[in-house]
């Protein structure tokens, strides 16, 4: 059973460009969250996605925003980047509901 | 204060020997709680999750958990170099979808 599969895995942008990272879920999983992980603050709550909708949003600026598709992949876009953006951008699956969660490998960003 | 707590670390203990990593949280909403385990430079790996008040064992791993007291635990016994790692305490708050709140992370270094 493949895992989840995070695109690209590095990425190395300038500041002020935007981005997009994409995440595909488990096979029949319909929750996606992204994740920032970075080693001042550690693993912070982007948002949720389940059935194409935000469920839940973390603490970031309006430039984070995300979406999912109807067959549960997700992406997630960063605009207007910023240094303090460098970090690794996870991507968690679940079942639906109030299940577990499993992470992808991650897409590290670099912000020069 | 954060809403999940770790001890940094790090933790070190000798090949075999029982590791015993620690985690509190604020919110007595929190409902589910997750242990991951995380190498250097990888993504967040579940290795346990419980539920309810009490013991829950899975090969080596005993997580605990006490409602009460707000406090979490997990226990490695005979514990071998290929678990020194960062261990991730989560915690699920009711009605709060899949949003996983993240302790710090424990290092844990296991001497041969």
């Amino acid at each position: 059973k493949a895992g989840v599969t995070q695109t690209p895995r590095y990425l190395i942008k300038t500041r002020g460009q935007q981005v997009t990272l994409s995440c595909s879920p488990i096979s029949g999983h319909r929750s996606v969250s992204w994740y920032q992980q970075t080693p001042g603050q550690g693993l912070q709550f982007l948002f949720e996605y389940f059935s194409e909708t935000q469920r839940n949003k973390g603490n970031f600026p309006g430039r984070f925003s995300g979406r999912q598709f109807s067959n549960s992949r997700s992406e997630m876009n960063v605009s207007t980047l910023e240094l303090g953006d460098s970090a690794l951008y996870l991507c968690a699956s679940s079942l639906w509901g109030d299940t577990e969660a499993f992470f992808g490998q991650g897409t590290r960003l670099t912000v020069v | 204060q954060k809403e999940v707590e770790q001890n940094s670390g790090p933790l070190s203990v000798p090949e075999g020997a029982i590791a015993s990593l620690n985690c509190t949280y604020s919110d007595r909403g929190s409902q589910s709680f997750f242990w991951y385990r995380q190498y250097s430079g990888k993504s967040p790996e579940l290795i346990m999750s419980i539920y309810s008040n009490g013991d829950k064992e899975d090969g080596r791993f005993t997580a605990q958990l006490n409602k009460a007291s707000q406090y979490v635990s997990l226990l490695i016994r005979d514990s071998q170099p290929s678990d020194s790692a960062t261990y991730l305490c989560a915690v699920k708050i009711l009605n709060a979808g899949n949003m996983l709140t993240f302790g710090g992370g424990t290092r844990l270094m296991v001497k041969p």
